[in-house]
């Protein structure tokens, strides 16, 4: 069975502190992951998107990283800020699109 | 550019009563989801289209959950009659190509089922 796992449920930092977000999947024969983030009340927002092929990508702030033989990508916030402050997804597309999706990081960084 | 599209943004239904949600996809996008997403987990692929034939539905509740997409454009879910555990966002998102491309997505109809 395809499963996606996200560590912690939930997460609370102080302003500027830097934070990584886990997630560990079960297939290894991935053709992407991508991290979305959920503001309350609306839809998913890509934030990065990892090919199979590619160890890391880097985007302002957000660093995320895949290791396919462990199973396992993290999503790095340098310097948080209260506009991060949403749920945080990640997902591996298993071919032609296919997401699971994990159940989230609910993150709050207080000012 | 224009987004993904979505109508209406909250439902409150009784059981057993249908519903339908409409999408409109961003101009070019051959591939549209739709997805439900309960609380408090991530969103399920109920079914996916290429243009207008149906790539994948296994998630999708056939006997009471249906959708098409006409002229590969906009598309409609629908469900009928409704049960208390179809309370759920439901998500509609489309992407350019199918394989490699990431998914745009609305933002959301949230149905409740009394």
């Amino acid at each position: 069975k395809q499963e996606v796992t996200q560590i912690p449920a939930a997460l609370s930092v102080p302003e500027g502190e830097n934070l990584v977000l886990n997630c560990s999947f079960t297939d290894s024969a991935i053709y992407n992951l991508q991290w979305f983030r959920q503001d309350p009340g609306k839809g998913l927002t890509s934030l990065l998107l990892i090919q199979s092929s590619q160890r890391e990508q880097t985007s302002g702030r957000l660093n995320a990283s895949l290791d396919k033989s462990s199973g396992r990508s993290t999503l790095y916030i340098a310097a948080s800020q209260p506009g991060d402050s949403a749920t945080y997804l990640c997902a591996m597309n298993t071919g032609f699109q296919k997401l699971v999706f994990g159940t989230g990081t609910r993150l709050l960084v207080s000012p | 550019e224009a987004g993904v599209a979505q109508s209406p943004r909250y439902k409150i239904i009784e059981k057993r009563q249908s519903v339908a949600f409409w999408c409109n996809p961003i101009s070019g996008h051959a591939t549209l989801y739709w997805y439900q997403q309960i609380l408090g987990q991530g969103p399920k692929l109920l079914i996916q289209f290429q243009n207008n034939g149906v790539v994948d539905d296994s998630q999708l509740p056939k006997d009471r959950f249906s959708a098409e997409r006409l002229k590969g454009v906009d598309s409609t879910l629908k469900i009928q009659p409704a049960k208390l555990e179809d309370s759920a966002v439901y998500l509609c998102a489309s992407s350019f190509e199918q394989i490699t491309d990431t998914q745009y997505f609305g933002p959301g109809t949230r149905l409740t089922v009394l």
